[in-house]
């Protein structure tokens, strides 16, 4: 499927890097989400856009930080990241925020 | 936290139906069931949903018992691809929280 895509699908990264993590979505929804997937856990979410307009910080690290330009859009920047960051990023996205969530394939993340 | 209950794995033959039960004795009348699938390493997929009604679609079926406590998520003709974690969530639209718990990963043997 090619409603929600992420780049890069796979990123290493160094504790003092800046990177940045890229969600698209295709399908005219005003949502979009952001997810972390750690190893042999459950998802989190992150962060929630509603209309590009953050609806919802999930007690997240301010390493991590969302920008949502416009509803198709959604970036994580990324910078002085710890090695237990370490994980699957997923992006989603829905109508709006009571409506169903469609994901992307997500980023691997790796941090050293 | 809304909590479904799930069995940790299950196998099912290919061509042969898989049948994924779920426990959710406490739910609430606004809230709707939820079912979706990991891949390994994949983004979840989105299979189905109900709020009191049995719904099916092209993937799948969903039998909501009556008194809503339990559901089960019915693959008719199980493939090797089928292989995956699947998730039963409980999810009241109101909120955007989609709460993702353990899942049951299902293994579809040739």
């Amino acid at each position: 499927e090619t409603g929600v895509t992420q780049t890069p699908r796979h990123l290493v990264m160094g504790m003092t890097n800046k990177k940045s993590l890229k969600c698209e979505q295709h399908l005219g929804h005003n949502a979009m989400y952001w997810y972390k997937q750690s190893a042999k856990k459950p998802l989190e979410l992150m962060f929630v856009y509603n209309f590009k307009e953050q609806t919802e910080n999930n007690s997240v690290p301010s390493r991590f930080s969302p920008e949502c330009p416009n509803s198709s859009h959604l970036f994580l920047h990324l910078h002085t990241l710890q090695p237990e960051d370490s994980a699957l990023y997923l992006c989603a996205s829905s109508q709006d925020a009571t409506e169903t969530q469609y994901f992307g394939p997500g980023t691997r993340l790796l941090v050293l | 936290d809304a909590k479904t209950t799930q069995p940790p794995s299950m196998d099912c033959a290919e061509g042969r139906a898989a049948n994924l039960p779920c426990n959710h004795s406490t739910i609430s009348g606004n809230e709707y069931v939820y079912w979706y699938r990991q891949i390994h390493s994949q983004g979840p997929q989105y299979i189905i949903h109900g709020l009191k009604n049995n719904e099916t679609n092209e993937m799948a079926s969903l039998i909501i018992t009556e008194d809503r406590k339990s559901s089960t998520l019915i693959l008719p003709h199980a493939t090797l691809r089928d292989t995956a974690v699947y998730y039963c969530i409980r999810w009241e639209t109101s909120g955007s929280r989609l709460t993702f718990g353990e899942g049951t990963q299902l293994t579809v043997n040739p």
